[in-house]
């Protein structure tokens, strides 16, 4: 089956540091890789997405980039705000229509500090 | 524009009774689909629904069950609550089907069993 496994948190860090989120995943088939965001008392926000291999996503000056060798998507960003306080989570879809819906990992709870 | 709305925004049922969720898309959006977030996990896939008709669905019970109309809007459906149906419910929309199509997130309903 189709499974995204990402890094415990809560993960603290102060302001202005560098931020890296990883992101590994299972899939049946060539899937489709997101990074979603919730900020408190929100819903979900997609924050970037990668459709095929060595795809980079961005915005917001987040990044991420499809690895297929290494099934992986990691999020990183070079110097984060108390603004980015929040859970992100990953996620995958496969196919087309996503008929199976998005996949998600457990979430990572992103705490900065100023 | 309108998002993805949600009603209720909580409510708290009995063991065993059965509860109504509605959810509208956004505008011009003809796919929906539910998600069930259990507190401190991410969203697991319920439902997907495309032009009126099921398209996917997750691995959960019979007691599950969901519709979309003319409009496009969404309900979901329990019946036979049970404690462990306590969670966040999110419904999403999209515009088409295709891969990596984004999906839009509503705010989510509480719900509570006793």
């Amino acid at each position: 089956g189709n499974s995204v496994t990402q890094m415990e948190g809560p993960v603290t860090l102060s302001e202005e540091a560098f931020l890296t989120i990883n992101c590994t995943y299972t899939a049946t088939g060539y899937p489709s890789l997101f990074w979603y965001v919730q900020y408190p008392g929100e819903g979900l926000q997609l924050l970037l997405k990668a459709t095929k291999a060595d795809d980079k996503g961005s915005n917001k000056g987040f990044e991420a980039t499809y690895r297929k060798e290494t099934t992986s998507f990691h999020l990183e960003k070079g110097s984060v705000q108390v603004s980015d306080s929040a859970v992100y989570f990953c996620a995958l879809s496969v196919g087309g229509g996503g008929a199976d819906g998005l996949t998600f990992g457990k979430g990572t709870h992103l705490i900065i500090q100023p | 524009d309108a998002g993805v709305t949600q009603s209720p925004t909580h409510l708290i049922k009995t063991r065993g009774q059965h509860v109504t969720l509605r959810c509208s898309p956004i505008s011009g959006h003809k796919s929906v689909s539910w998600y069930q977030q259990v507190l401190g996990q991410g969203p697991q896939f319920i439902f997907q629904y495309y032009e009126k008709e099921e398209r996917g669905r997750g691995n959960f019970p019979d007691r599950f069950s969901a519709r979309q109309f003319p409009n496009y809007s969404s309900e979901l459906n329990v019946n036979a609550l049970l404690l462990g149906d306590s969670a966040l419910y999110l419904c999403a929309s999209s515009l088409v089907r295709g891969i990596g199509t984004e999906a839009f997130f509503g705010q989510g309903t509480r719900l509570t069993v006793v």
